[in-house]
């Protein structure tokens, strides 16, 4: 079975911080990687996917994510964070079957 | 596009009742719909997965008799939580996938539910 780790449950950060969220993933087959926000009262959104092709992959809001395969990892980054980036971020697995395992989350709070 | 919603919102019941939360796809077909469980502080845990027109697919440890899935319709799907106990008590969180798409899932608002 599939697992997801994300290594920081909580990160405090100051505006323009640089982000890295650790995210390592446990799975034999093809994956394709996610990282969701959920910002604070909303619903999940996706921020970027990885389905193949380039490691580095750019999403909504200035955050990419770099997929090392030999290190089973997935990390989110962004260069400098706003207050506004405040929210819980999930990295989840997609499997075969087109399910999806998430990992635990990490809250990121920025204070400006 | 790709909203998915969610009716209640909220909802706080009594033990030993049934209640029954809305997952609604409001501006795509999803032939695919899936049933989350959220604890406080804790990831989403897949429940169920709901196909259209046929039973769906219960992950281990869920009680299918206990989480009832309906998805009768290529934009609703429901689910019952039957005989509900205070240990049900969770977020319940639904997501829809498109037809003919693989792994994109769109999130549903999610329903507190909590059970007296």
């Amino acid at each position: 079975a599939q697992s997801v780790s994300q290594h920081n449950h909580h990160v405090i950060l100051s505006e323009a911080a640089s982000l890295e969220l650790g995210c390592n993933y446990s799975y034999g087959g093809t994956v394709n990687l996610f990282w969701y926000v959920q910002y604070p009262g909303q619903h999940l959104q996706l921020l970027l996917k990885y389905f193949s092709g380039d490691p580095l992959v750019k999403g909504i809001k200035g955050f990419e994510a770099e997929f090392i395969k030999s290190k089973f990892s997935f990390n989110l980054r962004k260069p400098s964070v706003q207050w506004s980036d405040t929210a819980e971020y999930f990295c989840a697995v997609g499997t075969s079957y087109g399910k999806l395992t998430f990992g635990q989350g990490t809250i990121l709070t920025v204070h400006p | 596009g790709a909203v998915v919603s969610q009716h209640p919102s909220r909802v706080i019941c009594k033990s030993g009742t049934s209640v029954k939360i809305e997952c609604r796809s409001l501006d795509f077909q999803a032939t695919t719909m899936f049933w989350y469980r959220q604890f406080p502080k804790q990831s989403l845990m897949l429940m169920a997965t709901s196909n259209e027109g046929s039973k769906a697919t219960y992950e281990q440890g869920v009680e299918k008799d206990k989480f009832l899935i309906n998805h009768a319709s290529l934009t609703l799907s429901t689910l019952t939580v039957t005989s509900a106990h205070p240990e049900d008590s969770s977020f319940y969180i639904c997501s829809a996938r498109p037809a003919g798409t693989y792994n994109e899932q769109f999130f549903g608002p999610g329903t507190r539910l909590t059970v007296l």
